[in-house]
């Protein structure tokens, strides 16, 4: 997996908790990005950082936010996780220049009850 | 065994046969795309890729075409094998800045090989 690690790779929670999710690369890509996946939509972008501190929205970031304090780190949190937050959580990364090629982590799955 | 569109989500294929996967992608303006493949339980694992100004790539038994005369793109496995059942994701690189490398992914294509 291109050396990401993603943790938890799974987790319970109930509605109404906070839950942060935890991305590590020892690739030092520049690019980082998170995407959910559920069946029927495909992967979905939540949310993508261009560099430390610098992040923007996808096209489904509403009840999500993002922080990238360190290169290797990019964390998503829900900050009060609803049940149609349940799914498959992918982060990814890319270099910049060039090819955007975008190499998946493991995945979490995560069940809001 | 081939598959057509957007809307035939699974491909049963023999093995030994040749694969022909197929998406249909929306913005002509895209100048990058990716073929994933992405098997049960795991994230999805890079194939092979292809810019806009080229029509064939190759690579170790696979093939990616591209038309963008009707925004089309295929993926050909040759030799199908157990291995190759997962499911396939085309991706196109939709950003309309040079700096900008979000990508957007098609729903998929869920490849079964028969023995």
């Amino acid at each position: 997996d291109a050396g990401i690690t993603q943790s938890p790779r799974h987790k319970v929670t109930e509605t109404g908790t906070p839950v942060t999710l935890r991305c590590h690369q020892t690739e030092n890509h520049r690019y980082m990005y998170w995407y959910r996946q559920d069946p029927g939509h495909g992967l979905r972008l939540i949310h993508y950082s261009y560099g430390v501190k610098d992040t923007d929205k996808g096209e489904v970031s509403d009840g999500y936010s993002v922080s990238r304090s360190k290169t290797e780190d990019f964390l998503l949190t829900l900050e009060s996780a609803t049940s149609s937050q349940t799914s498959v959580y992918f982060c990814a990364i890319s270099e910049v220049g060039g090819r955007q090629t975008q190499y998946f982590g493991p995945g979490t799955r995560l069940l809001v009850l | 065994g081939e598959s057509v569109g957007l809307h035939l989500p699974t491909l049963s294929v023999q093995e030994g046969d040749n694969s022909i996967i197929n998406c249909a992608y929306s913005n002509s303006a895209s100048d990058y795309f990716i073929w994933y493949k992405q098997e049960s339980g795991k994230g999805p694992q890079f194939i092979i890729d292809i810019r806009s100004n080229m029509d064939k790539r190759q690579g170790q038994r696979v093939t990616v075409l591209l038309n963008k005369t009707v925004k089309h793109l295929s993926l050909q496995i040759a030799a199908t094998q157990p291995g190759d059942s997962a499911v396939y994701f085309c991706a196109e690189n939709m950003s309309k800045r040079s700096n900008d490398y979000k990508l957007s992914f098609g729903a998929g294509t869920t490849v079964t090989v028969r023995a």
